[in-house]
């Protein structure tokens, strides 16, 4: 089953805004509005910070929003803090896959 | 608050079997599906394995079924992955999930995470 697709990796400076694209298909992100992102730190375990598109769980910091065009969805982290750097997962309800659908993930550099 | 907790993991020859399990508190834990997802060492998320609320029906990715089998314990607030016939290929960080809004192999999103169990499988 195909994954949905981002960019390797993402870099920008503090104060600076960046954002983190999640393609996928007319299957899942373009048929349901169940679109998450998890945020994964060195060593630690993924964390939920977006939600059914662009929800924000209790605690998230308003800094982090997402949204979604047709089968893309985009996450944007504003005014960039070093403890932002990690790894970015989004994750797409679907119809047509045997499988949860996470994309292959997003290494942020914080310059 | 939300806490889960999984066990059981280490280093498996190949061709041997596991069980993890994880230890749920903080909710109502027979209101909710609950998963395992994994990540190999570098590489991104892999769902594994969904469980009904009831334990009634559970669901896999291709690349486990007929090895491994997850199953919950509502008494004791607990979900397991019997893993059986390992492969190098299952070599990962195994992670307890709460899954919500779930229908068989899909889940909207998993909204807490337990800190992860690792398994090793080599000779």
């Amino acid at each position: 089953q195909s994954a949905l697709t981002q960019p390797p990796s993402v870099s920008g400076s503090p104060g600076q805004s960046v954002t983190i694209s999640c393609t996928g298909t007319s299957s899942d992100i373009d048929s349901y509005n169940r679109v998450s992102w998890y945020q994964q730190s060195p060593g630690t375990a993924p964390k939920l910070i977006i939600y059914e598109v662009t929800n924000r769980p209790s605690g998230v910091p308003d800094r982090f929003s997402g949204s979604k065009s047709g089968n893309t969805a985009s996450l944007t982290i504003s005014g960039l803090q070093a403890e932002d750097e990690a790894d970015y997962y989004c994750s797409s309800y679907t119809s047509s896959s045997t499988s949860v659908l996470f994309g292959g993930g997003t290494k942020l550099t914080v310059l | 608050e939300v806490q889960l907790v999984e066990s059981g993991g280490g280093l498996v020859q190949p061709g041997g079997s596991l069980r993890l399990s994880c230890a749920a508190s903080g909710f109502i834990f027979t209101g909710y599906w609950m998963s395992w997802v994994r990540q190999a060492p570098g590489k991104g998320l892999e769902w594994v394995a969904n469980i009904k609320p009831d334990g009634g029906d559970n669901y896999y990715v291709d690349s486990v079924k007929g090895r491994f089998t997850i199953s919950r314990d509502n008494a004791k607030n607990s979900v397991f992955l019997q893993m059986n016939n390992l492969r190098a290929e299952d070599t990962a960080m195994y992670y307890c999930a709460r899954g919500r809004f779930c229908s068989r192999t899909t889940c909207s999103y998993f909204d807490f995470w337990g800190q992860g169990t690792l398994v090793t499988v080599s000779s």
